[in-house]
């Protein structure tokens, strides 16, 4: 069965710098697809970056990047010069067919002024 | 392009009534997922609906059920409702095309006392 491992509940960082965040992920399938969403106070969820598995290249969207190792099923994702608006819920997902999304847990990240 | 909306935002029903949610998605968008997010069990996948038949269920009692009009506008009914229910019912839309991006609605926060 499909399972997606957030091993940080909460994570916090200071206002400029960098900070990471982990997904590992189980699939039997060969191609999939990998997200990560952030989950504001208003609870919209937010697709913030996407990776494709057949891609060796690792999606980057402005400040936030993703390391995909696809022979250790791990996702991570970067967030550069953080700001104050970063804070909130974020999770991670897999999607190996039918739309049908797998989340993790989820972790939560404070941005500090 | 108008995001995906839900209706209602807010839903006080006491146990043993049914209700319906409904979510409109994104013009041009013909697949609607639903989930379910509860503290304790996070974020489950209930069903997707794409050109109004259902193509994948998660693991859900068949309390649960849903439908998709022409419109791709969807429903889904819970009946007899137990106090578990309460969470935050999200629905999302994708275009079902090879990016299998979902954008969601802003959810239904149902409680049930």
């Amino acid at each position: 069965a499909q399972t997606v491992t957030q091993s940080q509940p909460e994570m916090s960082v200071q206002e400029a710098e960098t900070v990471t965040l982990s997904c590992t992920y189980d699939t039997s399938e060969n191609n999939y697809y990998l997200f990560w969403y952030k989950q504001p106070p208003s609870r919209q969820m937010i697709l913030v970056i996407r990776q494709e598995a057949y891609k060796q290249q690792n999606a980057t969207e402005n400040r936030f990047s993703v390391n995909f190792q696809k022979a250790a099923k791990s996702f991570s994702l970067k967030i550069s010069d953080s700001q104050l608006g970063d804070t909130a819920m974020y999770f991670c997902a897999c999607m190996e067919y039918g739309n049908k999304l797998v989340f993790g847990a989820g972790t939560i990240l404070r941005v500090k002024s | 392009k108008a995001g995906v909306t839900q209706t209602p935002r807010y839903l006080i029903k006491t146990r043993g009534q049914q209700v319906t949610l409904s979510c409109s998605p994104i013009s041009g968008h013909r697949s609607v997922s639903w989930y379910q997010q509860t503290p304790g069990q996070g974020l489950q996948f209930l069903f997707e609906y794409f050109s109004e038949t259902q193509r994948n269920k998660g693991n859900f009692p068949g309390r649960f059920s849903g439908r998709q009009f022409s419109n791709s506008r969807s429903e889904m009914n819970v009946s007899t409702l137990e106090l578990g229910d309460s969470a935050l019912y999200l629905c999302a839309s994708t275009t079902d095309s090879s990016s299998y991006e979902q954008y969601f609605g802003p959810g239904t926060r149902l409680t049930v006392t």
